[in-house]
């Protein structure tokens, strides 16, 4: 089993729905769970930052995290045709230490 | 102001050549990671420098990689008589640092974009 579990899609969406985006991890020591977006031939560039459990807003993104279940998810309120990339979960135990990454999953939103 | 900076965006080589891939950090990160992304597998750690040492180097996969960091600045990472399946792109990320006992958001660089044929 993987450390990061995430699902590898592809999704596709209308514009304008939720999109629901989960990892699941089997590492206690991690405290910091990350969101990353990259678009096609680009590099990862951090979406959404959390530390412990909670949930944390930022437009129309929502990052949760359940440590008592190991379960981190993503939601993306009202989502448009520039969401469309790939959705990558990282997390990590602090530190500056590496980073752990789940394979990601490549979202679609058609018009 | 500059973000991390990667060279060359492509490589096509031929297998059992060496290569070396450069990355330039953002200015004043003295935490520097390589990254690894391939098909199927995802972004994989391959090694963390904390100025010029490398506390970190558990993701290299063979002896046939190296990296290294002078001046706190420019890394490179060398790979030695390519194969295959060391197709792939390789990232560069950096973070300030400063912060020892917490998680720094890692800035990532675009790739250089490895071909072994």
């Amino acid at each position: 089993q993987k450390e990061v579990e995430q699902d590898p899609g592809p999704l596709s969406v209308p514009e304008g729905a939720i999109v629901s985006l989960n990892c699941t991890y089997s590492n206690s020591a991690f405290q910091y769970f990350m969101w990353y977006r990259q678009y096609s031939r680009k590099g990862p560039e951090l979406l959404m930052y959390t530390y412990s459990s909670g949930n944390k807003e930022d437009g129309r993104f929502t990052a949760q995290v359940d440590k008592s279940s190991k379960y981190i998810s993503l939601f993306i309120r009202d989502s448009q045709p520039s969401d469309s990339a790939t959705y990558l979960c990282a997390m990590g135990p602090g530190a500056n230490s590496k980073l752990t990454f789940g394979k990601g999953i490549t979202l679609s939103v058609r018009p | 102001g500059a973000g991390v900076s990667q060279s060359p965006s492509n490589k096509v080589t031929e297998k059992g050549k060496d290569v070396e891939l450069r990355c330039d950090p953002i200015s004043g990160h003295t935490a520097l990671y390589w990254y690894r992304q391939s098909l199927g597998q995802g972004l994989e750690f391959l090694i963390y420098f904390q100025g010029n040492s490398a506390p970190d180097k558990s993701g290299l996969p063979s002896d046939r990689f190296s990296a290294e960091r002078t001046g706190g600045s420019v890394s490179t990472l060398t790979i030695q008589r390519t194969q295959q399946e060391d197709s792939a792109v390789y990232l560069c990320a950096s973070s300030p640092g400063f912060r020892t006992g917490y998680q720094e958001t890692q800035y990532f660089g675009p790739g250089t974009r490895l071909l072994v044929l």
